[in-house]
């Protein structure tokens, strides 16, 4: 079974503060790891996967195998970064290992 | 954007009525995907298919029913609508011809069951 653990359902810095949104998962395994950003009232959007290791919008995420954890971070959270955000898993090989698991998500507030 | 089309867009209907939501996709993606939204509970997979009339079901797939006659469209049924299943839902597709490629979402329809 595949499971994800967000354990923040809402987060609320300062502008200009660091921002750090944890994800937690379970896969017995080799995982592929994915952050969503969802903005108000729109569709949901990749942010970013593991396998990339880019930054986008200056947020970055790095898997960590041995603490089953792919935390999302940036060092300077700006107002347009306030939106829900999913982390989701998938499993590699065939069949029902192809669907996404997701997190409850986060939602970020930034305020000015 | 990935071509995906999902209508209605917002659809209000009584309890105990069928409802039919549409997916449309244009991107020729073999995997396609029905999940809910909902407050405190984020993303439930609902249904998916790996290819024409090949579904299975997601974690909560009690009331619902798909069904894929073509590659481009995928379409969920509440059989009979109760109040439990008012939310948003999403469709999403997936290309599997390389590893770790991500979902691409629909718009999502706001589905009230009053």
């Amino acid at each position: 079974a595949q499971r994800v653990t967000q354990p923040e359902k809402l987060l609320s810095v300062f502008k200009g503060a660091p921002v750090e949104l944890k994800c937690n998962y379970s896969y017995s395994g080799s995982p592929e790891l994915f952050w969503y950003v969802q903005y108000s009232r729109q569709r949901l959007q990749l942010l970013l996967r593991h396998i990339s290791r880019e930054s986008i919008k200056g947020f970055t995420a790095d898997l960590n195998k041995g603490e089953t954890s792919f935390h999302l971070k940036k060092p300077f959270a700006q107002e347009e970064d306030s939106a829900m955000y999913y982390c989701a898993l998938s499993g590699r090989s065939g069949g029902s290992n192809y669907k996404l698991t997701f997190g409850k998500g986060t939602l970020l507030t930034v305020n000015p | 954007d990935a071509g995906i089309t999902q209508s209605p867009r917002h659809k209000v209907t009584e309890t105990g009525t069928p409802v039919t939501l549409r997916c449309h996709q244009t991107e020729n993606h073999r995997y396609m995907y029905w999940y809910r939204q909902d407050p405190g509970h984020g993303l439930r997979l609902i249904h998916y298919s790996y290819g024409v009339k090949d579904t299975d079901k997601g974690e909560v797939s009690d009331g619902y029913s798909v069904s894929r006659s073509k590659t481009e469209d995928f379409l969920l049924t509440l059989e009979s609508a109760t109040s439990s299943q008012t939310s948003v839902y999403f469709c999403a597709i997936r290309n599997r011809e390389f590893d770790n490629s991500p979902l691409h979402f629909g718009n999502g329809t706001r589905l009230t069951v009053t």
